[in-house]
Protein backbone atom coordinates (compact mmCIF):
# COMPACT_ATOMS: atom_id res chain seq x y z
CA UNK A 1 0.00 0.00 0.00
CA UNK A 2 1.24 3.65 -1.04
CA UNK A 3 1.61 5.42 2.61
CA UNK A 4 3.73 8.05 3.96
CA UNK A 5 4.44 6.85 7.45
CA UNK A 6 5.52 8.84 10.62
CA UNK A 7 6.88 8.03 13.84
CA UNK A 8 5.98 8.68 16.32
CA UNK A 9 2.36 9.65 16.17
CA UNK A 10 2.75 11.20 20.03
CA UNK A 11 5.62 12.41 21.61
CA UNK A 12 5.91 14.60 25.19
CA UNK A 13 9.01 16.00 25.71
CA UNK A 14 10.87 18.57 27.66
CA UNK A 15 13.12 21.85 27.03
CA UNK A 16 16.41 20.91 25.36
CA UNK A 17 16.26 17.28 24.86
CA UNK A 18 16.86 16.61 21.14
CA UNK A 19 14.73 14.67 19.18
CA UNK A 20 13.88 13.23 15.67
CA UNK A 21 10.60 12.55 14.29
CA UNK A 22 11.29 9.66 11.49
CA UNK A 23 9.28 10.43 8.16
CA UNK A 24 9.12 7.46 5.19
CA UNK A 25 7.37 7.02 1.69
CA UNK A 26 7.23 4.08 -0.32
CA UNK A 27 6.40 5.50 -3.77
CA UNK A 28 9.55 6.51 -4.87
CA UNK A 29 9.00 10.24 -4.66
CA UNK A 30 11.24 12.65 -5.00
CA UNK A 31 9.63 15.70 -3.13
CA UNK A 32 9.08 15.19 0.74
CA UNK A 33 8.47 18.25 3.07
CA UNK A 34 7.56 18.99 6.69
CA UNK A 35 4.78 21.28 7.84
CA UNK A 36 3.66 22.49 11.11
CA UNK A 37 0.32 22.63 11.57
CA UNK A 38 -0.95 25.73 13.96
CA UNK A 39 -5.12 26.84 15.41
CA UNK A 40 -5.74 29.81 13.25
CA UNK A 41 -2.57 29.60 11.13
CA UNK A 42 -2.83 26.59 9.09
CA UNK A 43 0.12 24.48 7.79
CA UNK A 44 3.47 25.85 7.39
CA UNK A 45 5.95 24.87 5.65
CA UNK A 46 9.45 24.14 8.12
CA UNK A 47 11.45 22.14 4.90
CA UNK A 48 11.78 20.61 1.99
CA UNK A 49 13.47 18.34 -0.34
CA UNK A 50 13.84 17.83 -3.95
CA UNK A 51 15.87 14.93 -3.83
CA UNK A 52 18.47 13.53 -2.34
CA UNK A 53 21.21 15.01 -0.57
CA UNK A 54 18.97 18.38 -1.42
CA UNK A 55 17.27 20.44 1.00
CA UNK A 56 16.03 23.83 1.45
CA UNK A 57 14.22 26.17 3.86
CA UNK A 58 10.25 26.14 3.97
CA UNK A 59 8.52 29.11 5.85
CA UNK A 60 9.57 28.42 9.57
CA UNK A 61 12.83 26.44 9.25
CA UNK A 62 14.30 27.86 12.63
CA UNK A 63 14.86 25.33 15.22
CA UNK A 64 14.62 22.29 13.14
CA UNK A 65 17.08 20.20 11.07
CA UNK A 66 16.55 17.82 7.83
CA UNK A 67 18.27 15.46 6.34
CA UNK A 68 17.91 13.51 3.18
CA UNK A 69 20.41 10.82 2.88
CA UNK A 70 17.92 7.90 1.43
CA UNK A 71 15.04 8.65 -1.08
CA UNK A 72 12.69 7.37 0.86
CA UNK A 73 13.36 9.01 4.46
CA UNK A 74 13.46 12.52 5.80
CA UNK A 75 13.66 12.70 9.39
CA UNK A 76 13.09 16.10 11.09
CA UNK A 77 14.95 17.13 13.93
CA UNK A 78 14.68 19.49 17.29
CA UNK A 79 18.28 19.71 18.37
CA UNK A 80 17.37 21.94 21.14
CA UNK A 81 13.45 21.58 21.28
CA UNK A 82 11.42 24.72 22.89
CA UNK A 83 7.74 25.15 24.11
CA UNK A 84 6.83 27.12 20.99
CA UNK A 85 7.72 23.96 18.68
CA UNK A 86 4.72 22.43 20.79
CA UNK A 87 2.63 21.93 17.42
CA UNK A 88 1.24 18.59 15.15
CA UNK A 89 3.56 17.97 12.23
CA UNK A 90 3.22 16.35 8.92
CA UNK A 91 5.26 14.93 6.39
CA UNK A 92 4.33 14.85 2.71
CA UNK A 93 5.65 13.32 -0.08
CA UNK A 94 5.03 13.64 -4.04
CA UNK A 95 6.53 12.59 -7.62
CA UNK A 96 7.88 16.69 -7.59
CA UNK A 97 6.60 19.95 -7.69
CA UNK A 98 3.48 20.62 -8.81
CA UNK A 99 2.28 16.71 -8.47
CA UNK A 100 0.06 16.02 -5.49
CA UNK A 101 1.49 15.55 -2.23
CA UNK A 102 0.58 12.79 -0.07
CA UNK A 103 0.58 13.22 3.61
CA UNK A 104 1.30 11.19 6.93
CA UNK A 105 -1.07 10.85 9.70
CA UNK A 106 0.99 13.34 11.57
CA UNK A 107 2.88 13.28 14.76
CA UNK A 108 1.24 15.15 17.57
CA UNK A 109 4.53 16.90 19.96
CA UNK A 110 4.43 18.64 23.25
CA UNK A 111 7.25 19.86 24.28
CA UNK A 112 7.34 21.30 28.29
CA UNK B 1 5.45 37.18 -2.00
CA UNK B 2 3.26 34.23 -2.62
CA UNK B 3 0.54 34.21 -0.26
CA UNK B 4 -3.14 32.15 0.26
CA UNK B 5 -5.92 33.78 2.26
CA UNK B 6 -9.11 32.02 3.33
CA UNK B 7 -11.03 34.47 5.16
CA UNK B 8 -13.27 32.37 7.03
CA UNK B 9 -12.10 30.08 9.76
CA UNK B 10 -15.76 28.79 10.58
CA UNK B 11 -18.47 27.79 7.75
CA UNK B 12 -21.35 26.48 8.89
CA UNK B 13 -24.43 25.14 6.70
CA UNK B 14 -27.54 23.45 6.75
CA UNK B 15 -27.78 19.89 5.15
CA UNK B 16 -28.56 20.42 1.22
CA UNK B 17 -27.71 24.47 1.33
CA UNK B 18 -25.06 25.60 -0.73
CA UNK B 19 -21.63 26.07 0.22
CA UNK B 20 -18.43 28.36 -0.93
CA UNK B 21 -15.14 27.90 0.64
CA UNK B 22 -13.11 31.03 -0.04
CA UNK B 23 -9.50 31.31 -1.26
CA UNK B 24 -7.50 34.20 -2.76
CA UNK B 25 -4.45 34.33 -3.27
CA UNK B 26 -1.35 36.57 -3.95
CA UNK B 27 1.16 35.99 -6.90
CA UNK B 28 3.07 36.41 -9.65
CA UNK B 29 3.24 34.27 -12.70
CA UNK B 30 1.06 31.58 -13.53
CA UNK B 31 -0.36 29.48 -10.02
CA UNK B 32 -0.63 26.06 -9.31
CA UNK B 33 -3.60 25.57 -7.06
CA UNK B 34 -4.86 22.93 -5.02
CA UNK B 35 -8.14 21.89 -2.10
CA UNK B 36 -6.90 19.71 1.20
CA UNK B 37 -9.48 18.65 2.92
CA UNK B 38 -9.12 16.67 6.40
CA UNK B 39 -11.79 15.06 7.94
CA UNK B 40 -12.00 14.23 11.81
CA UNK B 41 -9.03 11.80 12.92
CA UNK B 42 -7.76 11.30 9.20
CA UNK B 43 -4.99 12.94 7.31
CA UNK B 44 -4.78 15.48 4.39
CA UNK B 45 -5.43 14.68 1.43
CA UNK B 46 -5.92 15.90 -1.71
CA UNK B 47 -9.56 17.19 -2.84
CA UNK B 48 -8.75 18.92 -5.76
CA UNK B 49 -6.98 21.28 -8.47
CA UNK B 50 -7.04 23.48 -10.96
CA UNK B 51 -5.30 21.88 -13.50
CA UNK B 52 -7.53 18.81 -13.51
CA UNK B 53 -10.61 20.76 -13.51
CA UNK B 54 -12.74 17.75 -12.29
CA UNK B 55 -15.22 17.52 -10.11
CA UNK B 56 -14.85 15.51 -6.58
CA UNK B 57 -17.49 14.59 -4.06
CA UNK B 58 -19.83 16.92 -6.20
CA UNK B 59 -16.91 19.97 -5.19
CA UNK B 60 -15.78 22.24 -7.80
CA UNK B 61 -13.56 25.32 -7.91
CA UNK B 62 -12.73 27.65 -11.03
CA UNK B 63 -9.63 29.56 -10.94
CA UNK B 64 -10.50 33.28 -11.34
CA UNK B 65 -7.18 35.22 -12.41
CA UNK B 66 -9.04 38.38 -12.50
CA UNK B 67 -9.97 38.18 -9.19
CA UNK B 68 -7.38 36.07 -7.91
CA UNK B 69 -9.67 33.92 -6.16
CA UNK B 70 -10.12 29.74 -6.25
CA UNK B 71 -13.08 29.27 -4.34
CA UNK B 72 -14.48 25.62 -3.83
CA UNK B 73 -18.29 25.21 -4.25
CA UNK B 74 -20.77 22.35 -3.72
CA UNK B 75 -24.45 23.15 -4.22
CA UNK B 76 -26.08 20.71 -2.00
CA UNK B 77 -23.65 20.14 1.37
CA UNK B 78 -23.91 16.33 2.95
CA UNK B 79 -23.11 15.94 6.54
CA UNK B 80 -20.25 13.74 5.64
CA UNK B 81 -18.62 17.58 4.36
CA UNK B 82 -17.91 18.18 7.48
CA UNK B 83 -14.03 18.88 8.09
CA UNK B 84 -11.36 20.90 7.78
CA UNK B 85 -10.27 22.48 4.26
CA UNK B 86 -7.26 23.91 3.32
CA UNK B 87 -6.65 25.93 -0.36
CA UNK B 88 -2.74 25.59 -1.25
CA UNK B 89 -0.58 27.06 -3.97
CA UNK B 90 2.76 26.25 -5.21
CA UNK B 91 4.96 29.06 -5.27
CA UNK B 92 8.46 29.65 -7.07
CA UNK B 93 10.52 27.90 -5.02
CA UNK B 94 8.77 24.63 -5.57
CA UNK B 95 7.60 25.42 -1.76
CA UNK B 96 3.55 24.87 -1.11
CA UNK B 97 2.36 27.65 1.05
CA UNK B 98 -1.29 26.24 2.41
CA UNK B 99 -4.15 28.73 3.98
CA UNK B 100 -5.07 29.09 6.98
CA UNK B 101 -7.79 26.67 6.84
CA UNK B 102 -11.41 26.72 6.96
CA UNK B 103 -13.57 24.08 9.18
CA UNK B 104 -17.03 23.61 7.57
CA UNK B 105 -19.91 21.91 9.74
CA UNK B 106 -22.63 20.90 8.13
CA UNK B 107 -25.83 20.37 10.22
CA UNK B 108 -28.27 18.14 9.78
Amino acid sequence: EAQVTQNPRYLITVTGKKLTVTCSQNMNHEYMSWYRQDPGLGLRQIYYSMNVEVTDKGDVPEGYKVSRKEKRNFPLILESPSPNQTSLYFCASSKGQGFIQYFGAGTRLSVL
Amino acid sequence: AQRVTQPEKLLSVFKGAPVELKCNYSYSGSPELFWYVQYSRQRLQLLLRHISRESIKGFTADLNKGETSFHLKKPFAQEEDSAMYYCALIGNNNDMRFGAGTRLTVKP
